[in-house]
């Protein structure tokens, strides 16, 4: 069983400053954890991906994620929020190995006040 | 790479008509692939999972003989919604998963999404 609880279902930041984007998952096996953004009426991109290599993930955009085993968390962090960021943030978690389902969180808004 | 488009982008129906929304990987291919559901200001709820030369896999509480799923090829799954509703209006997203990746770390590319709106 896996499942992933995005903490903060509204997240509003001033332009140039940090953002953070809390995520815990919980898995009964090693986990592959994914951060996506989506624009309104957009799909879905892929911000950054953990896959049991490095535990600090770097992806596009500026974004960064660190998978913390003891925590069971994988917050999403950005040094300088820009406008463009405004967005809804899923992270998502699904079970390394075979066809498994991947399990969404519920979503953060992240709004970038200028 | 990875790429993965819908078709239409957008629909507009009549209540009872059916409507088919198209998935294809552009550039690799998928021997399994995803419908997922998404109201407004909502997370995404995966509806089935789609098998190549299989029948699909509904979630619970989803209908298979209201949301017709077929994966006839390898870059091809096809959603159809039977007989809809305006009930069934909804952003309905596809994603499909690398068949040279299955096993390792079930990345899943997504298409741009299709908007229905049943009248």
């Amino acid at each position: 069983a896996q499942s992933v609880t995005q903490l903060d279902s509204h997240v509003s930041v001033s332009e140039g400053t940090p953002v953070l984007l809390r995520c815990n998952y919980s898995s009964s096996y090693s986990p592959s954890l994914f951060w996506y953004v989506q624009h309104p009426n957009k799909g879905l991109q892929l911000l950054l991906k953990y896959t049991s290599a490095a535990t600090l993930v770097k992806g596009i955009n500026g974004f960064e994620a660190e998978f913390k085993k003891s925590e069971t968390s994988f917050h999403l962090t950005k040094p300088s929020a820009h406008m463009s960021d405004a967005a809804e943030y899923f992270c998502v978690v699904s079970a390394a190995g075979g066809y498994q389902k991947v399990t969404f969180g519920t979503g953060t808004k992240l709004q970038v006040i200028p | 790479g990875a790429v993965v488009s819908q078709h239409p982008s957008w629909v507009i129906c009549k209540s009872g008509t059916s409507v088919k929304i198209e998935c294809r990987s552009l550039d690799f291919q998928a021997t399994t692939m995803f419908w997922y559901r998404q109201f407004p200001k909502q997370s995404l709820m995966l509806m089935a999972t789609s098998n190549e030369g299989s029948k699909a896999t509904y979630e619970q509480g989803v209908e298979k003989d209201k949301f017709l799923i077929n994966h006839a090829s390898l870059t091809l799954s096809t959603l159809t919604v039977t007989s809809a509703h305006p009930e069934d209006s909804s952003f309905y997203i596809c994603s499909a998963r690398d068949r040279r990746e299955v096993g390792s770390y079930n990345e899943q590319f997504f298409g741009p999404g299709t908007r229905l709106t049943v009248l």
